[in-house]
Parts: structure tokens; sequence; C-alpha cells
């Protein structure tokens, strides 16, 4: 069965700073990875995706992740975090097959001046 | 497209009480979830339908829940009778068949007293 930790509940970063959200999957074959943003009261917004290829992929708001199969990782980043990036982030992880999307428990943002 | 729209936003209502939650997914999704979301689970899947059929409802925690998808852009998710330990937020999501990401809808917080 897929499952995704997340193993950081909270993450608090002054903006300015790097950022670096974890996510490992557990998964048989290739995954089809994502990440999602949920600002409060909203829905999930997806940030980025990894299906093949390039495994560091660019997504909107200036985030990036990495695939690295060696270590079931799907790590974001960030290299310069604003204010307006503090929300909950959630890693998912799919297949070819179409099934539902299994997520992750989420790591919630804070950031600081 | 105006994305996955449910109805109501927000809904209180008293323990024992019929809840019937909304959703619109966008015009030619194939694939319909229903999630809720607390802090103590996270998101968990509740049913997925594929063309309007239910494929998994093994989500759905009890009888008193139950899922409907009359046609291809609309579908309800149905609690009788409401009880507080269902206060949570459900999210309806819609996917298209060639595989991409879920697109989520804002969310119903459903709050049982």
């Amino acid at each position: 069965a897929q499952s995704v930790t997340q193993p950081d509940i909270h993450i608090t970063v002054s903006e300015g700073a790097s950022l670096e959200l974890r996510c490992n999957y557990s998964y048989g074959a290739t995954p089809y990875l994502f990440w999602y943003v949920q600002s409060p009261g909203q829905g999930l917004q997806l940030l980025l995706k990894y299906f093949s290829g390039d495994t560091l992929v660019q997504g909107i708001k200036g985030f990036e992740a990495e695939f690295k199969r060696s270590q079931s990782s799907f790590n974001l980043r960030k290299p310069s975090v604003h204010w307006s990036d503090a929300a909950e982030y959630f890693c998912a992880v799919g297949n070819e097959g179409n099934t539902p999307l299994v997520f992750g428990k989420g790591t919630r943002l804070s950031v600081i001046a | 497209d105006a994305g996955v729209i449910q109805s109501p936003r927000h809904e209180v209502t008293e323990m024992g009480q019929e809840v019937t939650l909304r959703c619109k997914p966008i015009s030619g999704h194939d694939y319909l979830f229903w999630y809720r979301q607390t802090m103590m689970r996270g998101l968990e899947l509740l049913i997925y339908f594929n063309n309007n059929v239910p494929i998994d409802d093994s989500g759905m925690p009890e009888d008193r829940f139950s899922a409907k998808m009359p046609n291809a852009s609309f579908s309800t998710l149905k609690i009788q009778p409401s009880e507080p330990r269902d206060s949570a937020v459900y999210f309806c999501a819609s996917r298209g068949l060639v595989n991409t990401e879920a697109f989520f809808g804002q969310g119903t917080r459903l709050t049982v007293v």
C-alpha cells in the first residue's frame, strides 16, 4: 500500500530564509508525486508534480522539489521564504492507475519577521 | 472553468439531523473524490467515483454516511443522523482521465453540536 510520511508537523522560518519540507513515500513502483498547499480556510492548491523525467521539478510561487528514488523522498524547497508562504503543505503520492492520491499528514509552516 | 464547487461552505447542525454536502466537479473530469480533514487524522479518502460509478467506499466511516453521483456534474455526501464526531472539513476533488493532479474545492466546514 502507498503511504506518505511528512516527519515535521510544524516548522518556523524567518522571512527571507531558505526552506526545505521533507516528504518520504512508500510505493513499490514509480510513484507520481505531488505537493499541495492549503491556506487557512481554503482548499488545496497544487504547487508542483512529478510523473517522470527530470527529477528536479519547478512549481508555482518559486517552489521546487527533487525526487530521489534511492531515498524514497520528494522534498520541497524554496530559496527565500515570504510571509505569504505561511500555510499547511501536503505531500501526496499516486500512480499511473488513477487510484486516489494518498496524502501525508501535512507540515504547517510559520514565517516570522 | 470555475473549478470544483462545493456548497455550503459552512454548516452548523444539531446532533441527529441530516446533513447534505454538495459538489460540482470540473467539467470533463472522470473521477470525483470525497475527503474528510480533521486535526487528528489529516486528509482521509471517504469514497471515489469513476464516470459516476462508486469505485471504492471503504473509507466511509459508517452506514450513516452515503454518497451519490447521479450525473457527471453533481455529487452529494449525506450524513444521517449526524454526530458531533462528524465535525470536520469535507473536501470534494476531481481529476481527469489522463493522469493529472486532483483539483480541490474550497471545502465544507461541518460543525455538529
